[in-house]
């Protein structure tokens, strides 16, 4: 089936420190979203692209749309304890009536605080 | 509340068990989906329902698995005769349009066969 590749699995993070992740797909995608989860919650949405090439800021997130549709990256600027977590990539994979609907999603990565 | 809820928060069952899984929406949302989370991966996806018609099961791993949602807002995931493959966090997802809109996540509910 359709799969992204997402990495880094996992990365230690300092405070203050950036951080960036990437996402790949072998097919097109029309719409690229990111999600954080936390322990023992559902997936929140952080950044929503609909537009290939597209650059979008959310606070201290910038993500990116690639231009070719099939990858995109997350970058967190001056990172903070609140920031651990594990990050999704996420596209849109299904088609109903025109418009889609199932998630597809990434294995995630892991932010940790550096020890 | 505000947001989707799911009950049980915690589910541990007996291989060959019958579990039911409790989603409820939030009000007024079109689009209600049911994913499976396994450990260290991604949510992938089970089941999607725009109001009570489940227009797209795919994803569901068996004829073990079954979903309802006969009036279109409270959503029950079913998993019959269940397997230690079974364990995993069973999330669901509400929308408010159709199937194209930001999709609101729910804590999950984890299931762990013994």
């Amino acid at each position: 089936g359709q799969q992204l590749n997402q990495s880094p699995q996992s990365m230690f993070i300092q405070e203050g420190e950036d951080v960036s992740m990437n996402c790949t797909s072998s097919s097109i995608f029309n719409t690229w979203l990111w999600y954080k989860q936390d322990p023992g919650e559902g997936p929140v949405l952080l950044i929503a692209l609909y537009k290939a090439g597209e650059l979008t800021s959310n606070g201290r997130l910038t993500a990116q749309f690639g231009i070719t549709r099939k990858d995109s990256f997350l970058n967190i600027s001056a990172s903070i304890p609140s920031d651990v977590g594990i990050y999704f990539c996420a596209v849109r994979g299904g088609n109903y009536g025109g418009s889609q609907g199932n998630l597809i999603f990434g294995k995630g990565t892991k932010l940790s605080v550096k020890p | 509340g505000a947001g989707v809820s799911q009950s049980p928060r915690y589910k541990v069952a007996k291989r060959g068990q019958d579990v039911a899984l409790r989603c409820d929406p939030i009000s007024g949302h079109v689009s209600l989906f049911w994913y499976q989370q396994a450990l260290g991966q991604g949510p992938e996806f089970l089941t999607y329902f725009q109001n009570e018609a489940q227009l797209d099961k795919s994803g569901l791993p068996s004829d073990r698995f079954f979903a309802e949602r006969p009036e279109g807002s409270v959503s029950t995931l079913k998993i019959q005769r269940t397997q230690q493959e079974d364990s995993a966090v069973y999330l669901c997802a509400s929308s408010l349009s159709l199937a194209g809109g930001e999709q609101f996540f729910g804590p999950g509910t984890r299931l762990t066969v013994l």
